[in-house]
């Protein structure tokens, strides 16, 4: 069935240093990896997405990849800040699939 | 003014009983979720709903019973609750498009006891 496997489970980097967050999908029918921010006891919100057809998209300090030959995606953030502590999701779907599969999710760790 | 709203937020009750967690979106959106986020944050689907269809159901026990009255609300009743129920479970949607990004309800902690 779909998968989509993420990797690391846990990142720990220092205030101003950058994180990467990898992805790989196993359903080429996918078209859509949306990235999700869930912060402790809250709800996950979408922080970055990027369609197929779009090889790179950035939003101030955070940027996604897709490689769609290889089925990677990758989530950077730059100059990090304890704020962005959280756990960061990615997902993939396919434009009228309803289903959305998950990864399990990394918990990103910044240290003042 | 919330988005997506789900009650209650918090849920203790014993094995065995049944309970429903109600959801409600004010987006205008035509698909709704259930999502289960167990203890180890692992995020999975359950059901998904198209303008008040069933589309999708994961493998999800039949103590489990999803119920859409209308576009804006997709219900969960569950039955003889057990203890690996325990979870977060959240309500979502989505817009129709390319896209589906979702948009997610505040969740419901579960316990079983």
């Amino acid at each position: 069935g779909e998968n989509v496997e993420q990797h690391p489970s846990t990142l720990s980097v220092q205030e101003g240093d950058s994180a990467v967050i990898k992805c790989t999908y196993s359903d080429s029918a996918s078209n859509y990896f949306p990235w999700y921010k869930q912060e402790l006891g809250k709800r996950p919100q979408l922080i970055i997405d990027i369609r197929s057809n779009v090889g790179e998209k950035k939003d101030q300090r955070i940027a996604v990849t897709l490689n769609k030959t290889a089925k990677h995606f990758s989530l950077h953030i730059t100059e990090t800040q304890p704020e962005d502590s959280a756990v960061y999701f990615c997902a993939a779907s396919t434009t009228g699939g309803f289903k959305t599969i998950f990864g399990a999710g990394t918990r990103l760790f910044v240290k003042a | 003014d919330t988005a997506v709203s789900q009650t209650p937020k918090y849920l203790v009750t014993q094995m065995g009983n049944d309970k429903s967690i109600k959801c409600e979106q004010n987006l205008g959106h035509d698909t709704m979720y259930w999502y289960k986020q167990d203890s180890k944050k692992f995020l999975k689907i359950m059901f998904s709903y198209n303008n008040k269809e069933l589309i999708i159901n994961e493998t999800v026990p039949n103590r489990f019973s999803p119920k859409s009255p209308d576009k804006a609300h997709l219900n969960l009743h569950i039955n003889s609750l057990e203890l690996g129920d325990s979870a977060v479970y959240f309500c979502a949607s989505s817009p129709p498009g390319i896209g589906e990004t979702q948009y997610f309800g505040p969740g419901t902690r579960l316990l079983v006891l």
